[in-house]
């Protein structure tokens, strides 16, 4: 399996609170994404990463920012966590855009 | 934006063949058609790409018409254990370079039963 970790895997959260969820590769990937999935909506691109300090919004990146000081990190930060943020959250990793992509575990984020 | 459409579930016995097929337009034209596989509780896993006609691999083949409105996901002799989740992943057609936006599908869920 490729070596990509979310922490934390589970977490429960006040809304208003701030929420830093993290991604770890060790395969030297240059592109890491942060996705959301939902029943009804499936897999929501929220923010990716083509290289250290470079990043791009995805379709739903209202309320999350992103930042990506090192290649192996890509750190998903909800700035004020919202009920509607509850979610299960997916990092994904891979060489080169839209090529075989790894997944993580996924984090389940419940805003309370 | 590209939009896809794919049936939202799919019964099956084992050892039979399943297509599953998604439709897409607008998609990007120099760019891969992806398919992926989720098992409850994981994140999806990469199960072939294709950019036209036929591609096969160990566990799949892939079929892109020449228009690429379409792709066709092909299981041979499905198993208990491809019940799952299968999404397919088109690029848009109004980006490109680093700002290229993937589309995934709403995915087909797939029951194969005994």
């Amino acid at each position: 399996d490729a070596g990509i970790t979310q922490s934390p895997r589970h977490k429960v959260t006040e809304t208003g609170t701030p929420v830093t969820l993290r991604c770890h590769q060790t395969e030297n990937h240059r592109y890491m994404y942060w996705y959301r999935q939902d029943p009804g909506h499936g897999l929501r691109l929220i923010h990716y990463s083509y290289g250290v300090k470079d990043t791009d919004k995805g379709e739903v990146s209202d309320g999350y920012s992103v930042s990506r000081s090192k290649t192996e990190d890509f750190l998903l930060t909800l700035e004020s966590a919202t009920s509607s943020q509850t979610s299960v959250y997916f990092c994904a990793i891979s060489g080169f855009m839209n090529t075989e992509a790894f997944f993580g575990q996924g984090t389940r984020l419940t805003v309370v | 934006l590209a939009k896809t459409t794919q049936p939202i579930s799919m019964d099956s016995y084992e050892g039979q063949e399943v297509n599953i097929t998604c439709s897409h337009n607008n998609i990007a034209t120099n760019d891969y058609i992806t398919w992926y596989q989720q098992f409850p509780s994981q994140g999806p896993r990469f199960i072939i790409q294709g950019y036209k006609t036929k591609v096969t691999n160990e566990v799949a083949s892939l079929f892109i018409p020449a228009d690429r409105k379409s792709s066709t996901l092909s299981l041979p002799r499905v198993s208990l254990s491809d019940t799952a989740v299968y999404y397919c992943l088109v690029g848009d057609a109004n980006n490109a370079g680093n700002n290229r936006k993937l589309i995934w599908g709403l995915g087909t869920s797939l029951a194969v039963n005994p």
